[in-house]
């Protein structure tokens, strides 16, 4: 199947300092790229669909100038968190969708982020 | 809106045992329904969708619509089957977004 990479796979930040996770799709154009966030034993939330070269989609109770979106080409999208504080300590998942109409969503292997 | 149940955190059963992990769903159009796993220290990954009617690593799972489930089976659970199953629900009006249920923990006892 389709390859989907995340970078970093882990990382840990100071408060109030912004990261910045990619999420790339290697083999396949993108036309859909997904971010959710997991909390420990819990579920994946979907948080913003971005399409590419329009703004990104967000959920309700996102905040989108605290998670920041950028899906600039059809191989690359970014997630910026900024100013991030301990609340937003989690695992960050990003899938990615091929085309029109239905396809399959092939997911990254997530990125820890730490906020000490 | 939608909403994906799985009632089972955590379940678990003898390898060669039958095994059945549960999902309902709360949907008001023509639900899409999948599977997806994720074993430990991997990525999630689909195992099965409903609209394929497809036997992946001899999991099945049927639609039932009276009753909103696509309960995940296999008729003899193996060691390698212990990881965590999710259900979603797809989304259509052209987001193709995924609800996720829960997720329950198969641990395959050898």
């Amino acid at each position: 199947g389709a390859v989907v990479s995340q970078h970093p796979s882990r990382v840990i930040c100071k408060s109030g300092t912004s990261v910045k996770i990619e999420c790339r799709s290697l083999d396949f154009q993108a036309t859909t790229m997904f971010w959710y966030r997991q909390f420990p034993k819990q579920s994946l939330m979907l948080m913003a669909t971005s399409n590419e070269g329009s703004k990104a989609t967000y959920e309700q109770g996102v905040e989108k100038d605290k998670f920041l979106i950028n899906h600039a080409s059809l191989t690359l999208s970014t997630l910026t968190v900024t100013s991030a504080h301990p609340e937003d300590s989690s695992f960050y998942i990003c899938s990615a969708r091929a085309g029109q109409g239905y396809n399959e969503q092939f997911f990254g292997p997530g990125t820890r982020l730490t906020v000490l | 809106a939608q909403r994906v149940t799985q009632p089972e955190k955590l379940l678990s059963v003898f390898k060669g045992a039958p095994v059945e992990l549960k999902c309902n769903y709360s949907y008001s159009g023509s639900p899409e329904l999948f599977w997806y796993v994720q074993y430990s220290r991997q990525r999630l990954q689909l195992l099965l969708r409903h609209i394929s009617r497809e036997s992946i690593k001899g999991f099945t799972a049927d639609l039932n619509k009276g009753e909103t489930s696509f309960h995940l089976k296999k008729p003899f659970a193996q060691e390698e089957d212990s990881a965590m199953y999710y259900c979603a629900l797809l989304s259509g009006a052209g987001s193709y977004q995924l609800t996720f249920g829960k997720g329950t923990k198969l641990s395959v006892i050898p």
